[in-house]
């Protein structure tokens, strides 16, 4: 357990529908990172957010969104969403932007879009 | 742009042999971290093990060992002594490291390689 969470595991939609997932970083840890995993792009780096402020941006699309709450845990806004959006999501958490700390992942929701 | 190539889709070891998984990467920085990433059939990702670009040794952890060869720009995993429990994807990472003690944050990931062991 990395102690990330995130919710839901799983969760089934339709095209053109709007869903928000969950991430829970661990405790003390100021840095999240959101990653796509689909089988045809593998591991992507979406956003990253630090203490609230978003740090980077990856290919994320702009029907994508995420911000990062005063508590630190973190939500990413898929809208509109299309087939090829279904992938594991995962997040991650570390303890500080600017240095080179391991990435902790949570176990990831699986979104599937029919 | 930084690029991540594992050139093996698949591969498979008998348990108890050794097994080499390859990883070559295109980047112009100089200050950078790689890292080979386990991904077991639960979709858990699990840090293996981290090299840091400027350190000329190379990184090892308990069976797991890797050969980082930074004019070549290849970092290649060796698990020794494989284990049914090693089963798994395995992804080889890149991270650019952004000034003293910096970094860029995101992890560059390759496609990744299937490993599995046998009994």
């Amino acid at each position: 357990d990395s102690g990330v969470t995130q919710t839901p595991k799983h969760l089934i939609t339709a095209t053109g529908q709007r869903v928000t997932l969950r991430c829970s970083p661990r405790s003390g840890d100021l840095s999240v990172y959101w990653y796509q995993q689909s089988l045809d792009q593998g591991l992507q780096f979406l956003i990253h957010y630090y203490n609230g402020e978003e740090r980077a941006k990856g290919n994320i699309l702009e029907r994508f969104s995420a911000q990062q709450f005063p508590d630190l845990h973190s939500e990413l806004n898929l809208s509109s969403l299309e087939l090829g959006d279904s992938a594991l999501y995962f997040c991650a958490s570390s303890p500080l932007a600017g240095v080179d700390n391991e990435q902790f992942f949570g176990p990831g929701t699986r979104l599937t879009v029919l | 742009a930084q690029t991540v190539t594992q050139s093996q889709p698949e591969m498979s070891v008998q348990e108890a042999e050794t097994v080499t998984l390859s990883c070559t990467y295109d980047t112009s920085e100089n200050n950078y971290y790689l890292f080979w990433y386990k991904q077991p059939p639960s979709r858990q990702m699990i840090l293996v093990i981290r090299q840091e670009a400027y350190k000329q040794q190379n990184a090892t952890e308990n069976r797991f060992s890797v050969n980082f060869q930074k004019a070549a720009k290849s970092f290649s995993l060796k698990i020794s002594d494989s284990q049914l429990g090693d089963t798994a994807m395995y992804f080889c990472a890149f991270m650019k490291r952004v000034g003293y003690g910096g970094s860029q944050g995101n992890l560059i990931f390759g496609k990744g390689t299937k490993l599995s062991v046998k009994p």
